[in-house]
């Protein structure tokens, strides 16, 4: 399965400063996706890059695709504590998920 | 944008019953629609990919008379945990595709989850 591995496990910085996530994948894709979840809740979908797009962004997330090195990675700009949720990264068509990356943002 | 939605949100067993977890494609149709399970502090753990009209496909090591599943409609998925025993206890989330924007490679919506206990 095309499973997304994030890294790192757990990320804890401090309100305003800039949070950074990766995953790796292990074939071809046609896309990959990020994904947020709340604790206890389901899965909202962030945003999507596509194999031929470099880098991408939506507000104050910024992603990037190598897909020579078969890695992308999530920016989260000037945190909130509201952005203290578990990161997640899919390439579909069957979305697998790794373990995530659980951001914590303190006030 | 696209709502996804479960009911229950919240139910509680007793062991050897069975429990049925509905999740619905509110404002579009969904020709497949996904099952996941995550125990706690764990990551989603995809069971099932539920297609209108056929049957499910079952990941490995998820016992499909246990867990059966029915796509009767483009809005509805079921879920039903038979004779449920507390190992069963989980966090059931579905997800579907919109089947009009794309098919099989856009993002899946998901649903706000089902919290199972069975005592």
């Amino acid at each position: 399965s095309q499973q997304g591995e994030e890294d790192p496990q757990a990320l804890s910085i401090q309100e305003g400063e800039n949070a950074t996530m990766n995953c790796s994948y292990k074939t071809s894709i046609n896309n990959l996706q990020w994904y947020r979840q709340n604790s206890g809740r389901g899965l909202v979908h962030l945003i999507l890059i596509r194999s031929n797009e470099r880098e991408k962004h939506s507000g104050r997330l910024r992603v990037t695709l190598d897909t020579s090195k078969k890695s992308s990675s999530l920016l989260i700009t000037a945190s909130r504590a509201a952005d203290t949720a578990s990161y997640f990264c899919a390439t579909p068509p069957r979305l697998t998920f790794g373990e995530g990356t659980q951001l914590t943002v303190n006030p | 944008g696209a709502v996804v939605s479960q009911h229950p949100s919240r139910v509680i067993c007793k062991s050897g019953t069975s429990v049925k977890i509905e999740c619905r494609s509110l404002d579009f149709q969904a020709t497949t629609m996904f099952w996941y399970r995550q125990f706690p502090k764990q990551s989603l753990m995809l069971m099932a990919t539920s297609n209108e009209g056929s049957k499910a496909t079952y990941e490995q090591g998820v016992e499909k008379d246990k867990f059966l599943i029915n796509h009767a409609s483009l809005t509805l998925s079921t879920l039903t945990v038979t004779s449920a025993h507390p190992e069963d206890s989980s966090f059931y989330i579905c997800s579907a595709r919109d089947r009009t924007s794309g098919g099989a490679y856009n993002e899946q919506f998901f649903g706000p989850g089902t919290r199972l206990t069975v005592l």
